[in-house]
């Protein structure tokens, strides 16, 4: 089964930054089956990002994902009030249903 | 507009059961897998069990396997969740999300304690 890790675990950064998210995978995952979440607290999670390099519908383009194999990057190229959430990587293939990395919290600096 | 809307929480003994719904609409229910994901308080998501289309296919996580049982209405355009000798460690927030292979939908979840 694949294990996904996120690093950091927190991001401290202040509005109008740029903000790098990382997910590995303990194994190659196919860029079809990856995909990333925001959280807000009290929310339910909101899809930003399938196929690892695809926006979902009305996700704006500061939101963008890359990678491949093992590595993946969710990138927030400025950082707006209301991107301060946790965000999750997920893959799908290697079990019968979602694997979900632990998340990173990107907070206000 | 596709809505996902998650019912049946509560707090419920060592032991009981729950059933949850997902009464899903806005989009044609008959024609997507979905699936049923939890989260403890103050922790990350856990996928717990999943549907196809058809409800000819059902999986779950190994932690519910024999406790839990998934199942839909296409009908009725509803997803069920029905959970049996609950466990401190199913206490969370639940949610039902629309997807094969990431959840592009998800509901506002319904929370379920266990605890006597």
């Amino acid at each position: 089964e694949i294990v996904l890790t996120q690093s950091p675990g927190t991001l401290s950064l202040s509005p109008g930054e740029r903000a790098t998210l990382s997910c590995r995978a303990s194994q190659s995952v196919s860029s079809s089956y990856l995909a990333w979440y925001q959280q807000k607290p009290g929310q339910a999670p909101r899809l930003l990002i399938y196929g690892a390099s695809s926006r979902a519908t009305g996700i704006p383009d500061r939101f963008s994902g890359s990678g491949s194999g093992t590595d993946f990057t969710l990138t927030i190229s400025r950082l707006e009030p209301e991107d301060f959430a946790v965000y999750y990587c997920q893959q799908y293939g290697s079990s019968p249903g979602f694997t979900f990395g632990p998340g990173t919290k990107v907070d206000i600096k | 507009e596709v809505q996902l809307v998650e019912s049946g929480g509560g707090l419920v003994q060592p032991g009981g059961s729950l059933r949850l719904s997902c009464a899903a609409s806005g989009f044609t229910f008959s024609s997507y897998w979905m699936h049923w994901v939890r989260q403890a308080p103050g922790k990350g998501l856990v996928w717990v069990s999943r549907i196809n289309s058809d409800g000819s296919s059902t999986s779950y996580a190994d932690s519910v396997k024999g406790r839990f049982t998934i199942s839909r209405d296409n009908a009725k355009n509803t997803l069920y969740l029905q959970m049996n000798s609950l466990r401190a460690e199913d206490t969370a927030v639940y949610y039902c999300a629309r997807g094969y292979s990431y959840g592009s939908y998800w509901g506002q979840g319904t929370l379920v304690t266990v605890s006597s």
